[in-house]
C-alpha cells in the first residue's frame, strides 16, 4: 500500500497524560498537513509541513501540541498533558508541491480518547 | 473569514434514487473546490475537483457544479447505491502559500435498501 499510513488507529488515554502519533506520507510528497476532526463535523487544519520545515501553524494548535518532521519524511504529532476536549480524530494528508490542482491525500486518522 | 457551509447536514434516500448536496462559500481569493467523500472512521476520498473555469466535472455516478459567481457547488448522486453511505465534504482552496484548505461540515447520506 502506498498511501498514507498513520499509527496508531485508536488511542485511549487518562486526562494528563501525553501521546504521540505518527504518521507515514506518500513517498514522493513533499508537504505534510496534521488536522483534527470531530465528532460530524469538517476537519480542522492544524499544521503543515514542506519537506522538514513546519510553515504554518493553526491558533487550534496550542502550546500543548507539537508536529515535527525531522527528515522530512514522516512526521509525528505530539499532545502533552492530554485534556477531554482533545478527543477527535487527528488526520494526516501529503501532497506533492505543485500548483493549485495539488490534491491532498489523507491517511485513515488516529482517534483519539481521552478519559 | 473563509467558510464553508452545506446542506443539508443529513440526508436518507433509498437506493437507486438521486440526490444532490449543497455548498456555499466564502473563501478568497479562490482557487479551486473539491468534494471529499469519508467512509465512517476513514480519512477523506478526493471525488472531484473544480477551478474557477470550469462549472461541471463528473466521476461516475458524481457529478459536481460550480457556479463561481454565486460562489456555490452542488454534488449529484445518481442512481445511488449502499456503498454511496458516507459524509460527502465539500473543500476550499484559497490561493495563498500551503494550499491551504477550508472544510465544510459535510452532509450525511444515508442510502437504504
Amino acid at each position: 500500500d502506498t498511501g498514507v499510513s498513520q499509527d496508531p488507529r485508536h488511542k485511549i488515554t487518562k486526562r494528563g497524560q501525553n501521546v504521540t502519533f505518527r504518521c507515514d506520507p506518500i513517498s514522493e510528497h513533499n508537504r505534510l498537513y496534521w488536522y483534527r476532526q470531530t465528532l460530524g463535523q469538517g476537519p480542522e487544519f492544524l499544521t503543515y509541513f514542506q519537506n522538514e520545515a513546519q510553515l504554518e501553524k493553526s491558533r487550534l494548535l496550542s502550546d500543548r501540541f507539537s508536529a515535527e518532521r525531522p527528515k522530512g519524511s514522516f512526521s509525528t504529532l505530539e499532545i502533552q498533558r492530554t485534556e477531554q476536549g482533545d478527543s477527535a480524530m487527528y488526520l494526516c494528508a501529503s501532497s506533492s508541491e505543485g500548483g493549485p490542482g495539488d490534491t491532498q491525500y489523507f491517511g485513515p486518522g488516529t482517534r483519539l480518547t481521552v478519559l | 473569514k473563509n467558510q464553508v457551509e452545506q446542506s443539508p447536514q443529513s440526508l436518507i434516500i433509498l437506493e437507486g434514487k438521486n440526490c444532490t448536496l449543497q455548498c456555499n462559500y466564502t473563501v478568497s481569493p479562490f482557487s479551486n473546490l473539491r468534494w471529499y467523500k469519508q467512509d465512517t472512521g476513514r480519512g477523506p476520498v478526493s471525488l472531484t475537483i473544480m477551478t474557477f473555469s470550469e462549472n461541471t466535472k463528473s466521476n461516475g455516478r458524481y457529478t459536481a457544479t460550480l457556479d463561481a459567481d454565486t460562489k456555490q457547488s452542488s454534488l449529484h448522486i445518481t442512481a445511488s447505491q449502499l456503498s454511496d453511505s458516507a459524509s460527502y465534504i465539500c473543500v476550499v482552496s484559497a490561493q495563498a502559500a500551503g494550499n491551504k484548505l477550508t472544510f465544510g461540515g459535510g452532509t450525511r447520506v444515508l442510502v437504504k435498501p
